[in-house]
């Protein structure tokens, strides 16, 4: 079964303040994504990453960093935290297209709940 | 961006009843997936379903890619059936990233 772990699962963060999201993956999967859902927008798509070293913006990068140290880890990182981006952060991991592994399928995490105070 | 929509919002079922949930793209896609997203709010994949039909016990997917929808048939529905189900597609760009619906939130009730 394949396998995203998120943490830390709940985080409370003060305006200004420095937030590291990780994630990491067990599937050996090379795409990895960080997306945030607020009520009335579902899922948006924030960063991503195609394997190790890389990182790409998605829809709404703005105010996010990632980090893509290696296969297994990608991190979301707010450098100065806002009160908008409280939220409910999903990591998801997916194989390459007619890999070997590929099913097609994105495996999520179970969230990180970030308030912002 | 990419636009996904979902119908309807919510639905409300008694327990037994059949339910059809749509999703319709804006643009043209590549594939397209089904999730559940349990109450507590952990996701989980129902289909990945880039075209035609597939059924998992009383779950069944059936994707018309060149129409640009998505439905999903839910049959004898259950009290444990309740949550929101998601669409996502993927629209072909040549990288793998799926854009979400909002969803349609599901009630079963005794």
């Amino acid at each position: 079964e394949a396998a995203v772990t998120q943490s830390p699962r709940n985080k409370v963060a003060v305006t200004g303040g420095k937030v590291t999201l990780s994630c990491n993956q067990t599937n050996n999967h090379n795409n990895m994504y960080w997306y945030r859902q607020d009520t009335g927008h579902g899922l948006r798509l924030i960063h991503y990453s195609y394997g190790a070293g890389s990182t790409e913006k998605g829809d709404i990068p703005d105010g996010y960093k990632a980090s893509r140290p290696s296969q297994e880890n990608f991190s979301l990182i707010l450098e100065l935290a806002t009160p908008s981006q409280t939220s409910v952060y999903f990591c998801a991991s997916g194989a390459d297209w007619g890999g070997a592994i590929y099913t097609g399928q994105l495996y999520f995490g179970e969230g990180s709940k970030l308030t912002v105070l | 961006g990419q636009q996904v929509q979902q119908s309807p919002a919510s639905l409300v079922l008694q327990e037994g009843e059949n339910a059809e949930l749509q999703c319709n793209f804006s643009t043209s896609l590549n594939s397209m997936q089904w999730f559940y997203q349990r109450p507590e709010g952990s996701l989980v994949s129902l289909f990945y379903n880039p075209s035609g039909t597939k059924q998992s016990g009383r779950l069944t997917s059936t994707t018309v890619i060149k129409e640009r929808r998505s439905s999903l048939h839910i049959s004898s529905s259950q009290i444990t059936d309740s949550g929101t189900y998601l669409c996502a597609m993927e629209p072909g760009t040549g990288y793998q990233n799926f854009y979400f619906g909002k969803g349609t939130s599901l009630t079963v009730i005794p």
